[in-house]
């Protein structure tokens, strides 16, 4: 079946850091892939997406890239803030079966 | 007002108890969801619809109910509750489209002792 497999947290970072989030999945067919945030006491916002090989999904400096040959959507990015700390969720949608599967989640923290 | 509202957001209940949880969509999306979050799991899904006439079970539904009462409005309920059904829970809605993604509620905190 359909799997999302994404770092341990928490990922403890000093402000103006890179950000790397490992996410890999396992999926039939071409799934559509997907990086959601939630901040602190909030419900899950959608980061960015990719729907198909090669695409790159980028928002809010955050940049990810749907890699079939290592079946891939690590997150990046160049300069962490306070404000980035939250829980980030590597996500594929199979088009075939309609429904998401969500990675466990990772904590970022970002200090000053 | 939020595209997806869930009701309550923090609720305390007794074992044994039932409760409902309440959603309701403004984003006219057909399908619904409702997803139980415990620290270190992810997301879980209980159950999905895909239209008022289709209702289907997730990962974990045993413990749980839900009624469609419209496109707009997806209820989960828990008929007795019990102390492991303490956890955040978040109703969301897609389009028939997936790839554009998932637009989750708030949340709703839900802790049985």
């Amino acid at each position: 079946g359909n799997s999302v497999t994404q770092m341990e947290g928490p990922v403890t970072l000093s402000e103006e850091a890179f950000l790397t989030i490992n996410c890999t999945y396992t999926a039939t067919g071409y799934p559509s892939l997907f990086w959601y945030v939630q901040y602190p006491g909030e419900g899950l916002q959608l980061l960015l997406k990719a729907t198909k090989a090669d695409d790159k999904g980028s928002n809010k400096g955050f940049e990810a890239t749907y890699r079939k040959e290592t079946t891939s959507f690590h997150l990046e990015k160049g300069s962490v803030q306070v404000s980035d700390s939250a829980v980030y969720f590597c996500a594929l949608s199979d088009h075939s079966w309609g429904k998401f599967q969500f990675g466990a989640g990772t904590q970022v923290v970002v200090t000053p | 007002d939020a595209d997806v509202t869930q009701t309550p957001r923090n609720r305390i209940t007794k074992t044994g108890k039932r409760i409902m949880l309440e959603c309701s969509q403004t984003k006219g999306h057909d399908r619904m969801y409702w997803y139980r979050q415990d620290p270190g799991l992810g997301l879980q899904l209980i159950y999905y619809s895909f239209d008022v006439k289709d209702i289907n079970k997730g990962e974990i539904s045993d413990g749980y109910s839900v009624s469609r009462q419209a496109q707009a409005k997806f209820s989960l309920s828990l008929e007795s509750a019990i102390p492991n059904q303490t956890a955040l829970y978040f109703c969301a809605t897609s389009d028939s489209q997936v790839g554009y993604g998932y637009t989750f509620g708030s949340g709703t905190r839900l802790t049985v002792v």
